[in-house]
């Protein structure tokens, strides 16, 4: 079975600290995304990256930047935390259209 | 990418089958209507796509309109485990990013 695996399902950082959330994904994806979650705003795009060392902006970037230094990982690097970026993160990566999600990393930045 | 438009909210009986609609009035030739789903705190999970024809799979049925500016998915046989948010999304980019609306909650009641 495919899978998406994100390195932690639950994360509390302190503000001001770098935080990775890391992906990996055994399916030879090309593509790979960042969302982010929250309640009332729905699923936004924060990064993605169609290939290793390849990355594009998505919606909401600010504060955020990644890295594809392989083609199966994709990880997601908060600079300097801060408490607007708690939030329910989920990475995916997609072949043929079809897009196949982790389970998702509830952080909280106190 | 073309806008969609679904109900908030279904209920829906167990045992009996779910219609759930999406309106993509603006949706252009080339442009495939995707189903997701997300199962409270998971990730998203494909269901099923189409472009012009009916499609089905194990898991739904998706009709799409002849004029294409509507669809309806369908779950046949609905289940508590299919209690979910049900995202429709259009796209011509296949294996692009995915735009999430708000999406359908429905609630499968014994």
């Amino acid at each position: 079975d495919v899978k998406v695996t994100q390195s932690s399902r639950y994360l509390v950082k302190r503000t001001g600290e770098k935080v990775f959330l890391e992906c990996v994904q055994d399916m030879d994806h090309e593509n790979m995304f960042w969302y982010r979650q929250d309640p009332g705003l729905g699923l936004r795009l924060i990064y993605f990256s169609y290939d290793v060392k390849m990355k594009e902006k998505g919606d909401i970037p600010e504060g955020y930047s990644v890295s594809r230094e392989k083609k199966e990982r994709f990880s997601l690097i908060l600079e300097s935390a801060s408490t607007n970026q708690t939030s329910m993160y989920l990475c995916a990566s997609s072949s043929q259209g079809l897009h196949t999600f982790g389970s998702g990393t509830r952080l909280t930045v106190v | 990418d073309a806008k969609t438009t679904q109900p908030t909210s279904m209920d829906c009986a167990e045992g009996r089958a779910a219609n759930l609609p999406c309106n993509h009035s603006t949706i252009s030739g080339n442009e495939y209507v995707y189903w997701y789903r997300q199962i409270h705190s998971q990730g998203p999970q494909y269901i099923i796509h189409g472009l012009k024809n009916n499609e089905t799979n194990e898991m739904a049925s998706l009709i799409i309109t002849e004029d294409r500016k509507s669809s309806t998915l369908i779950l046949p046989h609905a289940t508590l485990r299919d209690t979910a948010v049900y995202y429709c999304i259009v796209t011509r980019n296949q294996g692009g990013k995915l735009i999430f609306g708000q999406g359908t909650e429905l609630s499968v009641k014994p």
